[in-house]
C-alpha cells in the first residue's frame, strides 16, 4: 500500500524568505503523481503544483517549485518570496497513475503547517 | 474558485439523525470524489463515482451511502450520526478527458462542516 510521510507538523519562515517543506512517499508502481495542496484557514483546498513521475523535469508554479526524487522517493516543495498569503497547512498526496487503474483516490500525508511572519 | 460547488457549507445536527451532502462537479468533469477530513484521522478517502457509476471506495462505513445522478451531482448521505462523523467533507471532481493537464486532478470543492452533537 501507498504511504505518504510529511515530517514537519509545522514551520515558519520569514517573509520574502524561502521555505522548503518535505514530503517522502512510499510505492512500488513506477508511474504515479504526486501533488501538493494548501489548506488556508478558510479551509478550502487548492491545488498548488502537481507532478507526473515519469517526467523527468521538476515542476514549477511561480513562485511555487518541487524537488522531485524518484530514486530516494521526495518530493518537496520549495516557495520563494514567501507572502503573507501563504500561511497555511500543506499537504502532499499521492495518486497511482490511470493506467494502474480505476481507483484514482488521493492518499494523504499528515500536513505542515507553515507560518509566514512579518 | 474552483468550480465545485457544495452545500450546505454547515450542517448542525444531533445524535442518530440522517443528513445529505450535496456536491456539482466543474462543467465537464465525469469524475466525483467525496472525502472525509477530520482531526484524529486527517484526510480520509470515502468514494469515488464516475458517470454515475461507483468506481472505488475507501475507508467508507457502512451507515454512510452515495450516488451520482444523470446530471453528474452527487450526495453523500450520512446516517444514524455519531459525535465521532463531526468533520468536513470534501467533494472534488476531475476530468476524465485528455485535455490541457488537468486529467487526473482533483478540484475540491469549498467542503460542508458537519457537526454531530
Amino acid at each position: 500500500a501507498q504511504t505518504v510521510t510529511q515530517s514537519q507538523p509545522e514551520m515558519s519562515v520569514q517573509e520574502a524568505e524561502t521555505v522548503t517543506l518535505s514530503c517522502t512517499y512510499d510505492t512500488s508502481e513506477n508511474n504515479y503523481y504526486l501533488f501538493w495542496y494548501k489548506q488556508p484557514p478558510s479551509r478550502q483546498m487548492i491545488l498548488v503544483i502537481r507532478q507526473e513521475a515519469y517526467k523527468q523535469q521538476n515542476a514549477t508554479e511561480n513562485r511555487f517549485s518541487v524537488n522531485f526524487q524518484k530514486a530516494a522517493k521526495s518530493f518537496s516543495l520549495k516557495i520563494s518570496d514567501s507572502q503573507l498569503g501563504d500561511t497555511a497547512m500543506y499537504f502532499c498526496a499521492f495518486m497511482k497513475h490511470r493506467n494502474a487503474g480505476n481507483n484514482r483516490k488521493l492518499i494523504w500525508g499528515l500536513g505542515t503547517s507553515l507560518a509566514v511572519n512579518p | 474558485d474552483s468550480g465545485v460547488t457544495q452545500t450546505p457549507k454547515h450542517l448542525i445536527t444531533a445524535t442518530g439523525q440522517r443528513v445529505t451532502l450535496r456536491c456539482s462537479p466543474r462543467s465537464g468533469d465525469l469524475s466525483v470524489y467525496w472525502y472525509q477530513q477530520s482531526l484524529d484521522q486527517g484526510l480520509q478517502f470515502l468514494i469515488q463515482y464516475y458517470n454515475g457509476e461507483e468506481r472505488a471506495k475507501g475507508n467508507i462505513l457502512e451507515r454512510f451511502s452515495a450516488q451520482q445522478f444523470p446530471d453528474l451531482h452527487s450526495e453523500l448521505n450520512l446516517s444514524s450520526l455519531e459525535l465521532g462523523d463531526s468533520a468536513l467533507y470534501f467533494c472534488a471532481s476531475s476530468s476524465s478527458l485528455l485535455a490541457g493537464g488537468t486529467t487526473d486532478t482533483q478540484y475540491f470543492g469549498p467542503g460542508t462542516r458537519l457537526t454531530v452533537l
